[in-house]
């Protein structure tokens, strides 16, 4: 079973539209960090959220984890064909627990 | 300044036989942590090692076995390769024990026929 839930599973939006990615866990997350991954290759690191209610912005990018911190929401504004890509939420999920990743979300941004 | 690297980039093995990938990190990063990545899920965590020792394990047969050596450079081992072992495997550095925001190389794909 996951640990971590995002949705939608994939997402395909025309290049300028809006668009939210959801993740979502059953237990408190001590710090959840936001990835992006072209196909086949490494992961990058977006942002780092921890505490209740903090949101950052990169660019055109907004991340947000709610006051539970149970729920995260990656917000992409005016999208561009180079967001395209896989976005995975990761968590650490407690003290000595692993650090897990979500299934991901594919994102296509049509020109 | 080097980020992650990882080799090689691409495998082909024989069920049953073994395979050694490995691993630098960045720069100033004393931590290692090895990912696998089946096609179109996301990375499930295998074990992390720091001061040469493996400190963290998921959920992962005996048959992956890992190592850290004095420069903080890593190997994973798998021996008995089955065809679920094909993924693409994904080391990740950070500075110090926990998890600060991992630093990922691009990963070695390794495919078992």
């Amino acid at each position: 079973s996951q640990e971590l839930e995002q949705s939608p599973q994939s997402l395909i939006v025309q290049e300028g539209k809006n668009l939210t990615i959801n993740c979502t866990s059953s237990k408190t997350l001590y710090g959840l960090y936001w990835y992006k991954q072209k196909y086949g290759e490494g992961l990058i690191f977006l942002m780092m959220l921890q505490k209740g209610g903090e949101e950052k912005s990169h660019e055109k990018i907004t991340a947000k984890l709610d006051e539970k911190k149970q729920q995260s929401s990656l917000h992409i504004t005016a999208s561009q064909p180079s967001h395209a890509g896989i976005y995975l939420c990761g968590a650490d999920i407690g003290h000595g627990q692993n650090f897990v990743f979500g299934p991901g979300t594919r994102l296509s941004v049509l020109p | 300044d080097a980020g992650v690297t990882q080799s090689p980039t691409h495998l082909i093995k024989t069920r049953g036989q073994q395979v050694t990938l490995r691993c630098s990190p960045k720069s100033g990063h004393d931590t290692v942590s090895w990912y696998q990545q089946a096609l179109g899920q996301g990375p499930q965590f295998i074990f992390q090692y720091y001061e040469e020792e493996e400190r963290q394990r998921g959920n992962f047969p005996d048959r992956f076995s890992g190592h850290q050596f004095p420069n903080y450079s890593s190997e994973l081992n798998v021996n008995a390769l089955l065809l679920g072992d094909s993924a693409l495997y994904l080391c990740a550095s950070s500075p110090g024990q926990g998890w600060a925001p991992l630093h990922f190389g691009n990963g070695t794909r390794l495919t078992v026929t």
